[in-house]
């Protein structure tokens, strides 16, 4: 069964510190992961989207990294802020692209 | 561009009751999805289009639910009757894809229907 795991499930860090997420997949055949950030009561938003082929993709704050040969992929967040407060949710697309399997997210508090 | 339409934002109904939940994907884009979000369960694929053609609906729960995109402007997904275990947000998501519909274009959400079933 296709499945995205992600750790840890929640994290509170200090404004200003750096903070690493961790997603495991074992979608396969597999054709790109996406990170997306989810406010409380808003749809998600993408932050990072990476081929198979791809190992890292910035936007901004954010970095992501992609190993497809171990299937594991991180999001940093350097000198995070309180607007990174949210769920970042890892998702893992199939052959096609258009089925993305989900994960169950990481809940990320910053605290001043 | 305004993003993607839900309506309506909150819907509380009774169980036995029909819901209709629309969509109005970003105008130019030819796939559009819709998306089940519970604690639980976190986010679930119940369905997609393109090019307004249903492609996989194996992620909708049961007959209860159906989905329809008349044209390239609207959808609906329909729950009848509704019971408790449906409540949820529903998101509504679009994108850009080729014509093969391979792709690996963004999906765009909408801000999601918050439906409760009592």
């Amino acid at each position: 069964k296709n499945q995205v795991e992600q750790s840890p499930q929640s994290l509170i860090i200090l404004e200003g510190k750096n903070c690493t997420l961790q997603c495991n997949y074992t979608v396969s055949p597999f054709s790109n992961l996406r990170w997306y950030k989810q406010d409380t009561g808003r749809g998600p938003v993408s932050l990072t989207i990476m081929t198979f082929s791809e190992n890292t993709k910035s936007n901004g704050r954010y970095t992501a990294t992609l190993d497809a040969d171990t299937k594991q992929s991180s999001l940093h967040i350097t000198a995070s802020q309180l607007s990174d407060s949210a769920s970042y949710i890892c998702v893992v697309g199939d052959r096609e692209g258009n089925k993305l399997v989900f994960g169950a997210g990481t809940i990320l508090r910053v605290k001043s | 561009d305004a993003g993607v339409i839900q309506s309506p934002r909150h819907e509380v109904t009774e169980m036995g009751q029909e819901v209709t939940l629309r969509c109005k994907p970003i105008s130019g884009h030819n796939s559009l999805f819709w998306y089940r979000q519970t604690m639980m369960r976190g986010l679930e694929l119940l369905i997609y289009f393109n090019n307004n053609v249903p492609i996989d609906d194996s992620g909708m729960p049961e007959d209860r639910f159906s989905a329809k995109m008349p044209n390239a402007s609207f959808s609906t997904l329909k729950i009848q009757p509704s019971e408790p275990r449906d409540s949820a947000v529903y998101f509504c998501a679009s994108s850009l894809n080729d014509l093969a519909g391979v792709t690996s274009y963004e999906q765009y959400f909408g801000p999601g229907t918050r439906l409760t079933v009592t």
